[in-house]
């Protein structure tokens, strides 16, 4: 069962490139979220689908771009890459608001 | 008031101890809660869901009262396998329903 995958696992960047993050989920979910997690503050929501071709903002979107295409896919784009965004990255997904969140296996990601 | 609010601990505990930690929401409608595991490193996966005024799944024990608006976790005869950090997520919640975590408990169980 892949449930939610996210790719890549591990990524470095340099200061000022983009990159895209991966998600995908086989499960028919409506809903996909995208979070970062740094020591000290828990997970904060950075964009969320509530179905295709519908995202909106979480907590923290700056910096950030989404877009969702199909149910299946909804792929993180970081613009021009900040130290600050050295964070782990997971990738999530519901059925519907109130229903159990399955989370991909997260992404780490080392700005230089 | 913050949408959740949790004490990130640590809670350092000793194995067969009971341990009990809360999580304090700000929407009175809310009606479901979700407690997940998060183990170091790891992605947070579902540990209960809470329907009503509580639920109980072997040694872990949801209680919520709705008055005070919190909702606790109890762990009885603690494992060191239990050793992770506890997030909370109530629904609705605030502004993306049902996706906003607290920051969780961090709790620690000594042998």
């Amino acid at each position: 069962n892949a449930g939610v995958t996210q790719t890549p696992k591990f990524q470095v960047l340099k200061t000022g490139q983009s990159m895209t993050l991966q998600c995908a989920q086989d499960m028919n979910h409506e809903y996909m979220s995208w979070y970062r997690q740094d020591p000290g503050m828990g997970l904060r929501l950075i964009h969320y689908s509530v179905g295709a071709g519908i995202t909106d903002q979480g907590e923290v979107p700056n910096g950030y771009n989404v877009s969702r295409s199909t149910t299946e896919d909804f792929p993180l784009r970081l613009l021009s890459a900040a130290p600050s965004q050295t964070s782990v990255y997971f990738c999530a997904s519901t059925a519907r608001a109130g229903n159990t969140i399955y989370f991909g296996e997260g992404s780490w990601l080392t700005v230089v | 008031r913050k949408e959740v609010e949790q004490d990130p601990g640590p809670f350092n505990v000793p194995e067969g101890a009971t341990v009990a930690f809360n999580c304090t929401y700000s929407n009175s409608a809310s009606q479901s809660f979700f407690w997940y595991r998060q183990d170091c490193r790891k992605e947070p996966k579902l540990l209960m869901s809470v329907y009503s005024s509580g639920n109980e799944d072997g040694r872990f024990t949801a209680q919520l009262n709705r008055a005070s608006q919190y909702i606790s976790l109890l762990i009885r005869d603690s494992k060191l396998s239990d050793s992770a950090t506890y997030l909370c997520v109530p629904w609705p919640g605030g502004g993306a329903d049902g996706l906003t975590f607290g920051k969780g408990t961090h709790l620690i169980i000594q042998p």
